[in-house]
Parts: C-alpha cells; structure tokens; sequence
C-alpha cells in the first residue's frame, strides 16, 4: 500500500516570499491532516479535512496560511507571505475513518527554511 | 499548562537498561492514547495504543492512569535501535486530532 506522499521535500525561500506544499494521503483516507513540526517540538496541529470539508482549523494562522482539499483526495498548504518563524517542517498525515482510535500515517514531510 | 506535557530528557543509557517516560494530559474528556516513535529527520510512526488496562509490545509497556491522567512507557532491555524521539499523543473524542506532546530523546550507547 503506497504510503502518504508529500512534495516538495526541502524549500528555501526568503521572508515575505509565498510557498505552497501538497499531499496525497493514502486512498481511501477521509481524513487528512496538516501539522508543523518546529526543531525540537512535537507536532503541532495547523487543519484537519473530513473529505473536503474542514473539521478544525483553530490554530491556522488564517493571515498568511491557506489549505485547501478541494476533491476530498490530495491537498495543498500555502503560506502567504512566509515569515523567519515559519521555518518547520510541515508534516501530512491521513486516518481512514473520522473517529476511533485509528493510527495517523505520516508522509515524510516537507522541510521549509525561511531566510 | 500545556494539552500533553512529558519530560524532553535526554535520556542518555546504556544498552541493556530499563528506561522510564512519563507523560501527563491536561484535557480529562481524552479518550485514546498512544506512544508515536521519531527517529532524525524522519516522520513520527506509531509505537503502540496506550489503554486502561495496560499493555505489552516485546520489550515495550505501556500503562494509563485515567484518574491522574497520566501515560507512561517502559522500555526494557533497550537496545541501540531504540535511539529516538518517543512522542506522547493523546486523542479527544472522535472526529478530533491528534495532540502531541514535544517528545522524550532517548539515546541508547554502546
């Protein structure tokens, strides 16, 4: 079973540039998740899909960050304009059902520099 | 106070020791529990489910405390494979995420 797929790998950009990242979860998966994980923190949750509707996006810092999962399937985070703090990596992970106690499968993430 | 607080260590062992992680959640209506495991610069990946009752994976244990709302992990007779960052999440109820805590380094030598 192909895993959670996330691209671009690394981003270097500057502040105030804009960046996006996209995922595929696995198939099947309702669920799809977008997490930052900054240098020696746990991952912090930024959205959270049910299909292609949002279920929380609480901590999205709705002045710059946008994601969208328009067909229920892959999605894109976008971050408009990056700042120096913004440096992290972005983490997508998908569950096949909303509720229970399921595991989170992860892709490897993309790792943004913000110089 | 912090949803999923846990002790960032190092924990620095030999190979063969017995190591402890502590965990505690602040959100009483949590209903799922588990260990994620992250090795460097790669994705957390889950460990075990933690439940009430307890439970054993080979050479790891997992045990809840619900009334202290308190997670624990041991790991006995770790080996230097073991080398990592052990993350302590917890679940609310369903249809919400998964909360992270900043996660334990465990270094295992030789």
């Amino acid at each position: 079973e192909a895993g959670v797929a996330q691209s671009p790998r690394y981003k270097i950009i500057e502040k105030r540039q804009s960046v996006a990242f996209w995922c595929n979860p696995i198939s099947g998966h309702a669920t799809l998740y977008w997490y930052q994980q900054i240098l020696g923190q746990g991952p912090k949750l930024l959205i959270q899909f049910q299909n292609n509707g949002v279920v929380d996006d609480s901590q999205l810092p709705k002045d710059r960050f946008s994601a969208e999962r328009l067909k229920g399937v892959d999605s894109t985070l976008k971050i408009q304009p990056a700042k120096l703090e913004d440096s992290a990596v972005y983490l997508c992970a998908s569950t096949p059902l909303r509720g229970s106690a399921t595991e989170a499968f992860f892709g490897q993430g993309t790792r943004l520099t913000v110089v | 106070r912090k949803e999923v607080e846990q002790d960032p260590g190092p924990f620095n062992v030999p190979e063969g020791a017995t190591v402890a992680f502590n965990c505690t959640y602040s959100n009483s209506a949590s209903q799922s529990f588990f260990w994620y495991r992250q090795d460097c610069r790669k994705e957390p990946k889950l460990l075990m489910s933690v439940y009430s009752s307890g439970n054993e994976d080979g050479r790891f244990t997992a045990q809840l405390n619900r009334a202290s709302q308190y997670i624990s992990l041991l790991i006995r007779d770790s080996k230097l494979s073991d080398s990592a960052t052990y993350l302590c999440v917890v679940k609310g109820q369903a249809g919400t995420a998964l909360i992270f805590g900043k996660g334990t380094t465990l270094s295992v030598s030789s």
